[in-house]
């Protein structure tokens, strides 16, 4: 079935560096853009990147702007998020999401993983 | 602050009709962007409600419906029942952020 599946995070100092991964199954994952989103504990939700199906273009929210790197490996099915420099505010369960692809991105994300925490602390 | 406004928290009784709104400007849902929604159940991940400001994905329920008007967008639910129990987010494309989401609603089922 169609399936997103994050990994990587844990407990890293501030300062440090996280790389998360998210390995798509059950559907042409080279074909569709992708998203990262992330939620603080007890908070809402926040787009934090986008990148495009052949990773031609990429967009990041001005928080992680230059920090923060989005990458795909389309021979692997899978989705990273590179993480440096990172803040005590980036805490996080990180999801990774499918964007629907039905006009030009971005459309709506219409499959989720279950998300990954990241917790920056000392 | 939250690029696209929605009230914190609504509540109603079983059988009831709710809606939730979502406000936003003219680098939004006023430029004409489809706005999407998504229902957050306790310690779960977000699952795509609607799309397209009225287009519900297969398996939603006709109960949940969505429209949009000028600068702002609502969610109805009706028949509430006690698992529609969760908080309810809104998301558009914004020309000057690419990608934003709302507040967070969270609906309390009495």
């Amino acid at each position: 079935q169609v399936q997103l599946v994050e990994s990587g995070g844990g407990v890293v100092q501030p300062g440090g560096s996280l790389r998360l991964s998210c390995a798509a199954s059950g559907f042409t994952f080279s074909s569709y853009g992708m998203h990262w989103v992330r939620q603080a504990p007890g908070k809402g939700l926040e787009w934090v990147a986008f990148i495009r199906y052949d990773g031609s273009n990429k967009y990041y929210a001005d928080s992680v702007k230059g920090r923060f790197t989005i990458s795909r490996d389309n021979s692997k099915n899978t989705l990273y998020l590179q993480m440096n420099s990172l803040r005590a505010e980036d805490t996080a369960v990180y999801y990774c999401a499918k964007d629907s692809g039905v006009a030009a991105p971005p459309n709506a994300f219409d499959i989720w993983g279950q998300g990954t925490m990241v917790t920056v602390s000392s | 602050q939250s690029v696209l406004t929605q009230p914190p928290s609504v509540s109603g009784a079983p059988g009831q009709r709710v809606t939730i709104s979502c406000t936003g400007s003219s680098s939004n849902i006023g430029a004409g962007y489809d706005v999407h929604w998504y229902q957050q159940l306790p310690g779960t991940a977000p699952k795509l409600l609607i799309y397209g400001n009225s287009n519900r994905p297969s398996g939603v329920p006709d109960r949940f419906s969505g429209s949009k008007s000028g600068t702002s967008a609502s969610l109805a639910i009706t028949g509430l029942q006690a698992e529609d129990e969760a908080d309810y987010y809104c998301q558009s494309y914004d020309s000057s952020s690419f990608v934003v989401f709302g507040g967070g609603t969270k609906l309390t089922v009495l």
